[in-house]
């Protein structure tokens, strides 16, 4: 088992441009986040999905959308990226209150 | 908006050493998780714990939640080298949830 893959692991995008993130598991979990995480700030949570076809906003959501069209994967998209969301952002999903991170995606936005 | 807070921020200790870690809030969780995570990977679950009061060990990690459920402490004894990584604590709102709030975070250092 692979667990939770990012695709990809490092992006450098220019103010304006647009790109989506993706996330892959194969534990068959219900449950699938994203975060973003930032010096001295923890992991911040962007949305979410309880399920297949399902998404919720988490506590950063602005400038960000996500689908979840197929229960093992769910997408993070940036309409137009911003330097404020240069970070670095993880994948998670879940069974039970157990959460497996994905290695992380670095984005850079100059 | 609930927040933890953890303290300290950055440690830097012997091998050897006993620490303390601390999570703190203002609000009550209903669980209460603690990660560990190393340069370039995702964070680790190490522990959930959620009745107030309950203590749980992992070799030499203790993991203590508070009795009013409003905050937690990670203990290492003889800490080694291998502990180095940043400590994360992540708590539940409510009963239920699978939508966790996490704090900001303790890096360790072990010195050999």
């Amino acid at each position: 088992n692979a667990g939770v893959t990012q695709t990809p692991k490092f992006r450098v995008l220019k103010t304006g441009q647009s790109m989506t993130l993706l996330c892959a598991q194969d534990m068959n979990h219900e449950y699938m986040y994203w975060y973003r995480q930032d010096p001295g700030m923890g992991l911040r949570l962007i949305h979410y999905s309880v399920g297949e076809g399902t998404t919720a906003k988490g506590e950063v959501p602005d400038g960000y959308n996500v689908s979840r069209l197929k229960k093992q994967n769910f997408l993070l998209g940036l309409e137009s990226a911003a330097p404020s969301q240069t970070s670095v952002y993880f994948c998670a999903s879940s069974w039970s209150t157990w959460q497996y991170f994905g290695p992380g995606t670095r984005l850079t936005v100059l | 908006t609930q927040l933890l807070e953890q303290s300290p921020q950055f440690l830097s200790i012997q091998e050897g050493e006993n620490l303390t870690v601390y999570c703190n809030s203002s609000s009550v969780f209903s669980s209460l998780q603690w990660y560990r995570q190393e340069p370039g990977e995702g964070p680790v679950l190490l522990v959930t714990v959620v009745t107030g009061g309950e203590v749980k060990k992992l070799k030499r990690l203790t993991f203590q939640f508070g009795d009013a459920r409003k905050d937690s402490s990670l203990h290492i004894t003889a800490a080694q080298p291998g502990d180095t990584g940043l400590y994360l604590c992540a708590g539940a709102p409510t009963s239920g949830t699978y939508k966790y709030i996490f704090g900001t975070g303790t890096r360790l250092k072990v010195l050999a």
